[in-house]
């Protein structure tokens, strides 16, 4: 069974550009979390989201951050206009919902601004 | 609101010997706990959870785990640790009657397994 697959591993930009980031759950995984780890912190919750609903984003940057999990195709992350700071490792994990059942992680994305 | 203190950054331990990472989580409502452990440029694999139950919780790899409520506590242990251990330990808790909710994460403790 295939874990949680992000893509691409490694994203460099250029400042002022766009960066988008992909999570494919678990088959049969229909809940999707964003974190985003900074070095020598731990992961820090950004956003939630139910297939084509966003359920709490509470950790998300009011701007230039987006996140959409559609009905088909895998979980996207958006940062629009990057600057330096977003430079982290971003980690998507999927459930499947229901109580008891822990989150799955993916290997993360690593962007790196220029 | 959640938090969690892991109070060790960093543990380095000669291999064989015993280790305990510490945790140490605030709460209002009853929690899910989870030890989590990340190897070098991967992502976080599960090493084991408390949701209910017996208080001791054993995980993968050797490792275990015991919830102590009334410090607040979600300590992880291993007898004899080797090599391969070395990684990056990160101690979770999520809230309320549904595990569907975001993790709160500690900072993390480096375990260094020294030869």
């Amino acid at each position: 069974n295939a874990g949680v697959m992000q893509n691409p591993r490694h994203l460099v930009r250029r400042r002022g550009q766009e960066a988008r980031l992909r999570c494919s759950p678990v088959k049969g995984h229909s809940h999707v979390y964003w974190y985003r780890q900074l070095p020598e912190e731990g992961l820090k919750f950004m956003v939630y989201l139910q297939k084509e609903n966003i359920i709490d984003e509470s950790g998300m940057p009011k701007e230039r951050f987006s996140a959409e999990f559609p009905k088909e195709g895998p979980s996207i992350l958006r940062i629009q206009q990057v600057v330096r700071g977003d430079s982290a490792a971003y980690f998507c994990a999927s459930s499947p919902g229901g109580a008891n059942q822990p989150q799955h992680f993916g290997d993360g994305t690593r962007l790196s601004i220029l | 609101a959640q938090s969690v203190t892991q109070l060790d950054s960093q543990v380095p331990v000669f291999e064989e010997a015993p280790v305990e990472l510490r945790c140490n989580y605030s709460s209002s409502v009853s929690v899910y706990l989870f030890w989590y452990v990340q190897y070098p440029n991967q992502g976080l694999q599960l090493l084991l959870k408390y949701l209910s139950g017996s208080t001791l919780v054993k995980g993968i790899n050797g490792f275990e785990a015991e919830f102590n409520k009334s410090q607040t506590s979600f300590h992880l242990r291993k007898p004899s640790v080797h090599i391969s251990d070395t990684a990056e330990y990160f101690c979770a808790v999520s809230g309320g009657s549904s595990g569907n909710t975001p993790l709160v994460f500690g900072k993390g403790t480096r375990l260094s397994v020294i030869a």
